[in-house]
């Protein structure tokens, strides 16, 4: 199995640009997570997903955040219109009972 | 709430050296516990989980103890080498929902 697939890896893009992350999970597993990692609030939960359907999205920072997974191998998050506070490494991670798997990250940088 | 708290770092050490990182957590009940490591540039891997009080994780040669009378689950390594160079978290499950809470990690940095 490839793993968590994430994409792109880098983003840099201009404040009040669209930016688009994607993640494809690994296959069979029925929980989708989107992390958010910076130096100053660490690894901080934004939404899960339970085979599709978003379950918890407290974490989202604001309304400019939003995540979607139409189908069981594709979720993206999307942040409309970017802001400079927004760089961090987005994670994208799936999990199946106790197992959690993690991608490789977006790292976003908005300037 | 659900919380994990870990040793502030950088730890920084020589090879060969003995590494201890400490992990105290709140929780309702008796969790899973979980030690993960994040490589520079790379997304976080399971290094080793207990599941209930008294088990021990062991993986790659770090060990850590589930103590549930101190609430830790210190990771520990008897000889570290300078690839173990990476951020180390420690994480529960919250509860009352499936996802993972982190602790703030530790960066461990071993010199040659």
């Amino acid at each position: 199995d490839a793993g968590v697939i994430q994409s792109p890896r880098h983003e840099v893009t201009e404040m009040g640009q669209e930016v688009t992350l994607r993640c494809k999970p690994i296959s069979g597993h029925d929980y989708l997570f989107w992390y958010r990692q910076t130096m100053m609030r660490g690894l901080e939960l934004l939404i899960y997903f339970n085979n599709n359907v978003p379950i918890d999205d407290s974490g989202m920072p604001e309304d400019r955040f939003s995540a979607k997974m139409p189908n069981a191998s594709f979720s993206t998050l999307k942040i409309q219109p970017s802001e400079p506070r927004d760089s961090a490494v987005y994670f994208c991670a799936s999990s199946l009972a106790d197992g959690f798997a993690f991608g490789s990250g977006t790292r976003l940088t908005v300037v | 709430g659900d919380s994990v708290t870990q040793m502030e770092g950088p730890v920084t050490l020589s090879e060969e050296a003995f590494l201890t990182i400490n992990c105290t957590y709140t929780a309702t009940g008796y969790p899973s516990l979980f030690w993960y490591v994040q490589y520079p540039g790379e997304g976080l891997q399971l290094l080793l989980k207990a599941t209930k009080a008294d088990d021990k994780g062991s993986n790659k040669g770090f060990e850590a103890t589930y103590r549930k009378e101190t609430t830790s689950f210190h990771l520990e390594k008897g000889s570290v080498q300078v690839s173990d160079s990476a951020v180390y978290f420690c994480a529960l499950p919250d509860t009352g929902r499936r996802a993972l809470t982190f602790g703030s990690g530790t960066r461990l940095q071993v010199q040659p």
